[in-house]
């Protein structure tokens, strides 16, 4: 399949620890966008990467997430110091460019004990 | 805060009804999508909308964008146990900026044989 792709599916950690979470986009995809869907809720925009570098970032809530796309393809959020109140799906979505269709992963379930 | 409103929150119907679902801003958006949601699943875009006073079909679903750009509508006709589903409104532009979305938090639709 030629989709977005987000790995693991499902991520169980406890509160403290460090985790990353990894998106691989459609393959051509320049943006490249990260959401967050907690229960009941609509996804949540944290960060977009035009090419390798994020154009916004103004989504990520503190410093303990960060996220990169070094080489302009597959990205990886990074959160630091997890908390219970991270519990969420983690959503990656690509698009041709920044008005184009996004198209979506499966996201990541994150669960922080 | 940009937010889009969307209701209502929770929808269960028989097979064959009709339904509409709402989606309001106090903001100006460029654009307003339409996605449905499957457990699981990231979101599916259904349809974009950019020209206020526009209205688009799909099949049995009607999707219309408000005159000021601010609100949306979507409505099935006769539906399907199929089209169980979360269905997202999402804005880009103006209220969102660049090609980040500002989703709204969801109408849960059940449709029961």
């Amino acid at each position: 399949g030629a989709g977005v792709s987000q790995t693991p599916s499902n991520k169980v950690t406890e509160k403290g620890k460090y985790v990353e979470l990894r998106c691989d986009p459609i393959s051509g995809h320049t943006a490249l966008y990260w959401y967050r869907q907690s229960l009941g809720q609509g996804p949540e925009f944290l960060i977009y990467f035009q090419g390798t570098g994020a154009a916004d970032d103004s989504g990520l809530p503190n410093d303990r997430f960060f996220a990169v796309r070094p080489e302009g393809s597959v990205s990886t959020l990074k959160i630091q110091r997890t908390e219970r109140g991270d519990s969420a799906v983690y959503l990656c979505a690509s698009s041709f460019g920044q008005y184009n269709e996004q198209f979506f992963g499966p996201g990541t379930r994150l669960t922080v004990l | 805060t940009q937010l889009l409103e969307q209701s209502p929150q929770f929808l269960s119907i028989q097979e064959g009804e009709n339904l509409t679902v709402y989606c309001n801003s106090s903001s100006v958006f460029s654009s307003l999508q339409w996605y449905r949601q499957e457990p699981g699943e990231g979101p599916v875009l259904l349809v974009t909308v950019v020209t206020g006073g526009e209205v688009k079909k799909l099949k049995r679903l009607t999707f219309q964008f408000g005159d000021a750009r601010k609100d949306s509508s979507l409505h099935i006709t006769a539906a399907q146990p199929g089209d169980t589903g979360l269905y997202l409104c999402a804005g880009g532009g103006d209220g969102g900026s660049q090609g980040n979305l500002i989703f709204g938090k969801g109408t849960k639709l059940s449709v029961k044989p």
